[in-house]
């Protein structure tokens, strides 16, 4: 049962490369979202998904780019690294037409932009 | 925007103490959920508060939310170094898939 499984758990860029963290479910949930964690800011949402096709815009979304091509992958590219983005980032998934339901979270990407 | 302020920041206690965390708001959530996260591990859901007044145990972890579904409190009797660990909490306004979360409390249950 892998649930949310996020690649790679580290990784160190430096500023102005470009990469994409991996995000991909199996339990079939229509809803995804990508957060990244500061200490002290608690999760912040980035971008968001309600199905294949469909992203839109959360919080902090500057420097950040998502596409949803199938149900289970999520993959959240930044375009040109910064230091302001080193962060840990965070993927969850969640059914959709449940209320109130659980987010399943993946183990995090420690990102470091030097 | 919906804001969460979790309170406190940080918390040492010694085994065997109780504590209360909470979490307010000036806006309405139609439910509200608290996770609990290890050092390099996601969140886990602990519990959802969905009622107004509502509360629920777990153990030796009380939830509570507020009659105007604005705030919720945890609360835990007779702290383990088990329950040590970053405690989160986290809001939806309604007709929202969003969750909104709180900044966290970070505790610590000293032997």
């Amino acid at each position: 049962n892998a649930g949310v499984t996020q690649t790679p758990k580290f990784q160190v860029l430096k500023t102005g490369q470009s990469m994409t963290l991996q995000c991909a479910q199996d339990m079939n949930h229509e809803y995804m979202s990508w957060y990244r964690q500061d200490p002290g800011m608690g999760l912040r949402l980035i971008h968001y998904s309600v199905g294949a096709g469909i992203t839109d815009q959360g919080e902090v979304p500057n420097g950040y780019n998502v596409s949803r091509s199938t149900t289970e992958d999520f993959p959240l590219r930044l375009l040109s690294a910064a230091p302001s983005q080193t962060s840990v980032y965070f993927c969850a998934s969640s059914p959709l037409l449940i209320l109130n339901t659980e987010a399943f979270f993946g183990q995090g990407t420690r990102l470091t932009v030097v | 925007t919906q804001l969460l302020e979790q309170s406190p920041q940080f918390l040492s206690i010694q085994e065997g103490e109780n504590l209360t965390v909470y979490c307010n708001s000036s806006s309405v959530f139609s439910s509200l959920q608290w996770y609990r996260q290890e050092p390099g591990e996601g969140p886990v859901l602990l519990v959802t508060v969905v009622t107004g007044g509502e509360v629920k145990k777990l153990k030796r972890l009380t939830f509570q939310f507020g009659d105007a579904r604005k705030d919720s409190s945890l609360h835990i009797t007779a702290a383990q170094p088990g329950d040590t660990g970053l405690y989160l909490c986290a809001g939806r306004g309604a007709g929202s898939y969003q969750l909104t979360f709180g900044k966290g409390t970070k505790l610590s249950v000293i032997p």
